[in-house]
């Protein structure tokens, strides 16, 4: 089932600029975690956030929670065409730690 | 270096033909995870497995078993492969807790014809 919807679904920018994406979840969670993906490759973890939290950094990230929206947001930096990838967000949602993932973002930073 | 190792990165095969995808990781992780990614549908998850002799059902369990004799290794066997089954495939592995994300080998690309 899924539980976290990323948004939008693709995003362009040019090297520099800020990428900010947004991921809406469903039911409570223990906590919200965001990961990368380059093409065909495996998912790199990126950061968690505890449900009790409301802001974590981490380098050129910067991801909040919201729990009474059930939102989340993901903020890249001075971008780099290194980042370009899929960004996944994934809530820890029970007791068995399983992940559910959403569908992703298609980040495109342009050079 | 702490990795999940996922053999083979590609493989295909023919319809009915059984099949395993190793999976190890070198981190003594208690958890681990399989996962299977189609276009539109995302990550989904096979089967997961707490620790060694304790394995449980994901969201799309058929058609797949799992086993986890020894805590570094969680092969997902294929015993009657179908069409429908062709697509990318992760483990995952993670200590247990609430702190910690997962770490994701590279993905094993199946097609099943």
């Amino acid at each position: 089932s899924q539980q976290g919807e990323e948004d939008p679904q693709a995003l362009s920018i040019q090297e520099g600029e800020n990428a900010t994406m947004n991921c809406s979840y469903k039911t409570s969670i223990n906590n919200l975690q965001w990961y990368r993906q380059n093409s065909g490759r495996g998912l790199v973890h990126l950061i968690l956030i505890r449900s009790n939290e409301r802001e974590k950094h981490s380098g050129r990230l910067r991801v909040t929670l919201d729990t009474s929206k059930k939102s989340s947001s993901l903020l890249i930096t001075a971008s780099r065409a290194a980042d370009t990838a899929s960004y996944f967000c994934a809530t820890d949602q029970g007791s068995n730690y399983k992940l559910t993932f959403g569908k992703g973002t298609l980040l495109t930073v342009n050079p | 270096e702490a990795q999940v190792t996922q053999n083979p990165r590609y493989l295909i095969t023919v319809t009915g033909k059984k099949l395993t995808v190793t999976c190890s990781q070198n981190m003594n992780h208690e958890y681990m995870s399989w996962y299977r990614q189609d276009p539109g549908l995302g990550l989904r998850q096979i089967y997961y497995s707490m620790n060694v002799e304790v394995t449980d059902k994901g969201d799309v369990p058929e058609g797949y078993k799992v086993s986890r004799k020894e805590k570094r290794n969680f092969p997902l066997i294929l015993e009657s492969p179908s069409p429908n089954q062709t697509s990318l495939y992760f483990c995952a592995s993670s200590p247990l807790g609430r702190s910690y994300g997962y770490t994701f080998g590279s993905g094993t690309r199946l097609t099943v014809v």
